[in-house]
């Protein structure tokens, strides 16, 4: 079965370090790759996808993943971070289903920043 | 401006009781999703719409119903069939289900009592 994985459940970073979050996926095709953010409360929101081509793909507010076929991964990095980066991430992986992809999500990695 | 609105936001009920949670799109868009949030957990799907009357389940159905009667419309119902109800949930809609993209609502976070 495809399956999400996160390794870290939670990640602490002090403000300005860099940031590198682990998703590994479990699936038999390329897949489509995701990450989304969640600040506390809130629905997610869509940092950066990968569906094709350069495997470094850039996002918003600084994001940026790369996609290693032969690792299996789909690791979210940032240079610095800011302390309003605080958020719940998830990586998904779109499965297909049918004529369709379902989004499958991994359990998330809380990322707390320190001053 | 177009988005995904969840209502309510917060909803108390006390354990027997059925609660019907509402999620409405003005983006067009064809595929609704439910999803449950648990601490730890991530998300979990919950069914599933890619069209106007038709619906699939997911991998946590049981307890749970929905509709799709307006393409702009999904309401998912919490029964007294489902056995821990207490969740925060999240509604989703994507304009390109050959992908998966999702754009999501705020939540609304259900306490049974």
């Amino acid at each position: 079965a495809q399956s999400v994985t996160q390794p870290d459940i939670h990640i602490t970073v002090s403000e300005g370090a860099s940031l590198e979050l682990r998703c590994n996926y479990s699936y038999g095709a390329t897949p489509y790759l995701f990450w989304y953010v969640q600040s506390p409360g809130q629905g997610l929101q869509l940092l950066l996808k990968y569906f094709s081509g350069d495997t470094l793909v850039q996002g918003i507010k600084g994001f940026e993943a790369e996609f290693k076929r032969s690792q299996s991964s789909f690791n979210l990095r940032k240079p610095s971070v800011h302390w309003s980066d605080a958020a719940e991430y998830f990586c998904a992986v779109g499965v297909r289903s049918g004529g369709s992809y379902i989004p499958t999500f991994g359990r998330g990695t809380s990322l707390i920043v320190h001053p | 401006d177009g988005g995904i609105t969840q209502s309510p936001k917060y909803l108390f009920r006390k354990e027997g009781q059925n609660v019907t949670l509402s999620c409405e799109q003005n983006l067009n868009h064809d595929a609704m999703y439910w999803y449950r949030q648990d601490p730890g957990q991530g998300l979990r799907l919950i069914y599933y719409s890619q069209i106007v009357n038709d619906f699939q389940k997911g991998d946590i159905a049981e307890g749970y119903s929905v509709s799709r009667e307006k393409k702009e419309s999904f309401p998912l119902t919490v029964t007294s069939a489902q056995k821990n109800p207490t969740a925060f949930y999240l509604c989703a809609s994507s304009f390109d289900r050959e992908s998966g993209e999702l754009f999501f609502g705020e939540g609304s976070r259900l306490t049974v009592l």
